[in-house]
C-alpha cells in the first residue's frame, strides 16, 4: 500500500535557525514527489515536484531533496513568514497520496 | 502560472439551502479537477475527481446525490452542496491538474458554515 509519512509533527525553531523536515514515502513506481505550503485558512501553495533520486531543487530559504526512500525539505535561515504547515504528496492511481504534514513555527 | 480561483471565499447559510462552490484554472487548462474538505487542524480529505465531460468520481462515504459536482469546461468545476446541514459545515478546497501533469494546484478554499 502506497504511504507517505511526514516527521516532526510539529517544529519550533528560532528566527535563523535552520533544520530540516523529513518525508518518507512507499510507493510502487515513483511519478514525482511534491512540497505545499498551507497557511491557515487557505488551499496549499505548490513549491516543488522532485522526480528521481539525487534531484534537488531550491527557492529562496527552501531546498528540496529526494532519495529512494524520502525527501527533506531545508530550510536555511528562516524567518517568521516561513511559518506554515508544510505538506509532501506521491501521485497513486491519478490521486495524490498525503503526508500528514509538519507545522513549522518560526520564533522572533 | 498555474493559478486557481475558487468563488465564493467564505458563505453563510442557513440549514436546508443549497451551496454552489465555483473553481477556475485561470491560466491553464484542467482536464482533471478535484474537490477536498479540511476540517480544522486536519488532513486534507479528496472527497471527488472530475475529468472535464464526464461524470465525477466520488470517494468512498461521499454522497454523489448531496455533493453535485459538474466540471462543463476545461476551466471551471462546481461543487453544490444540496440540503446543507451543520455537520456539512468546512473548508472546501479545490485543485486542478492539466493534462500530462501530475501536479495538483490548488484555489484558495471556500469556508461553509451552515447555521
Amino acid at each position: 500500500e502506497d504511504q507517505v509519512t511526514q516527521s516532526p509533527e510539529a517544529l519550533r525553531l528560532q528566527e535563523g535557525e535552520s533544520s530540516s523536515l523529513n518525508c518518507s514515502y512507499t510507493v510502487s513506481g515513483l511519478r514525482g514527489l511534491f512540497w505545499y505550503r498551507q497557511d491557515p485558512g487557505k488551499g496549499p501553495e505548490f513549491l516543488f515536484t522532485l522526480y528521481s533520486a539525487g534531484e534537488e531543487k531550491e527557492k529562496e530559504r527552501l531546498k528540496a531533496t529526494l532519495t529512494k526512500k524520502e525527501s527533506f525539505l531545508h530550510i536555511t535561515a528562516p524567518k517568521p513568514e516561513d511559518s506554515a504547515t508544510y505538506l509532501c504528496a506521491v501521485p497513486s492511481n491519478y490521486q495524490l497520496i498525503w503526508g500528514a504534514g509538519t507545522k513549522l513555527i518560526i520564533k522572533p | 502560472g498555474a493559478v486557481v480561483s475558487q468563488h465564493p471565499s467564505w458563505v453563510i447559510c442557513k440549514s436546508g439551502t443549497s451551496v454552489k462552490i465555483e473553481c477556475r484554472s485561470l491560466d491553464f487548462q484542467a482536464t482533471t479537477m478535484f474537490w477536498y474538505r479540511q476540517f480544522p487542524k486536519q488532513s486534507l480529505m479528496l472527497m471527488a475527481t472530475s475529468n472535464e465531460g464526464s461524470k465525477a468520481t466520488y470517494e468512498q462515504g461521499v454522497e454523489k446525490d448531496k455533493f453535485l459536482i459538474n466540471h462543463a469546461s476545461l476551466t471551471l468545476s462546481t461543487l453544490t452542496v444540496t440540503s446543507a446541514h451543520p455537520e456539512d459545515s468546512s473548508f472546501y478546497i479545490c485543485s486542478a491538474r492539466a493534462s500530462g501533469h501530475n501536479e495538483q494546484f490548488f484555489g484558495p478554499g471556500t469556508r461553509l458554515t451552515v447555521l
